[in-house]
């Protein structure tokens, strides 16, 4: 069956340090994969992008690696602040044709503690 | 810039009751979508439009209409509500792959309950 796993429910870290989320999955070919915050109470917002045939992606503090072999996608948040809490999800964008369809995973509460 | 607008951000209803949750953005995006979010099921696609006419469905369609007669807008229906739609909805649209930045905007939401 079809599935995206991001690592734990939930992950504390001390400010300062640089956070790693996971995101895995299996029986899916995303041309793309895409990672978005979303705060309590608010839409998720858009973050980055990664291609398939990228293996890494930059963005100020943030950075994701891609590893289509794995089948699994990585997010790092560099010198990490309390702002920085928030949940992350993780989305695969499906293209078939002209339909595309963007599935998320059910994602990692982040928190920064001071 | 608006963005994406949903309209009402809360609504209850009585069980079969319907209602349409309304969706506008300003952006010239061609890809529309429509996902419930769910405590601990993340966020499920219902309905999804690739342009206007054209639509098609997601992961849990049933008890869900939708219609895309202009770019801009893109209307979620519920025909008869029942307590499982219960839910916070979430309208998003993008561009087509390999036009400008094709990450999805999403609206502020709709919290709906049924009772």
């Amino acid at each position: 069956s079809q599935k995206i796993e991001q690592n734990s429910e939930a992950l504390n870290i001390q400010e300062g340090k640089t956070a790693t989320l996971t995101c895995n999955y299996t029986n899916y070919s995303p041309a793309y994969l895409q990672w978005y915050r979303q705060d309590p109470g608010r839409g998720p917002v858009f973050l980055l992008l990664i291609r398939e045939n990228e293996k890494e992606k930059r963005k100020e503090r943030l950075k994701v690696t891609f590893d289509t072999t794995l089948k699994q996608s990585l997010f790092h948040i560099t010198a990490s602040q309390p702002a920085d809490s928030a949940t992350y999800l993780c989305a695969l964008d499906l293209l078939s044709g002209s339909a595309r369809q963007l599935t998320f995973g059910s994602g990692t509460q982040l928190t920064v503690l001071p | 810039n608006a963005g994406v607008t949903q309209t009402p951000k809360f609504q209850v209803l009585k069980t079969g009751q319907s209602m349409t949750l309304q969706c506008a953005q300003d952006m010239n995006h061609e890809y529309m979508s429509w996902y419930r979010q769910d405590p601990g099921m993340g966020l499920r696609l219902i309905h999804y439009s690739v342009g206007a006419g054209i639509t098609d469905q997601g992961e849990v369609p049933n008890g869900y209409n939708v219609s895309r007669s202009t770019t801009e807008d893109f209307p979620l229906r519920l025909l008869s509500a029942a307590p499982s739609q219960t839910s916070v909805y979430f309208c998003a649209s993008s561009f087509a792959p390999g036009q400008g930045n094709y990450g999805y905007t999403f609206g502020s939401g709709t919290r709906l309950t049924v009772v």
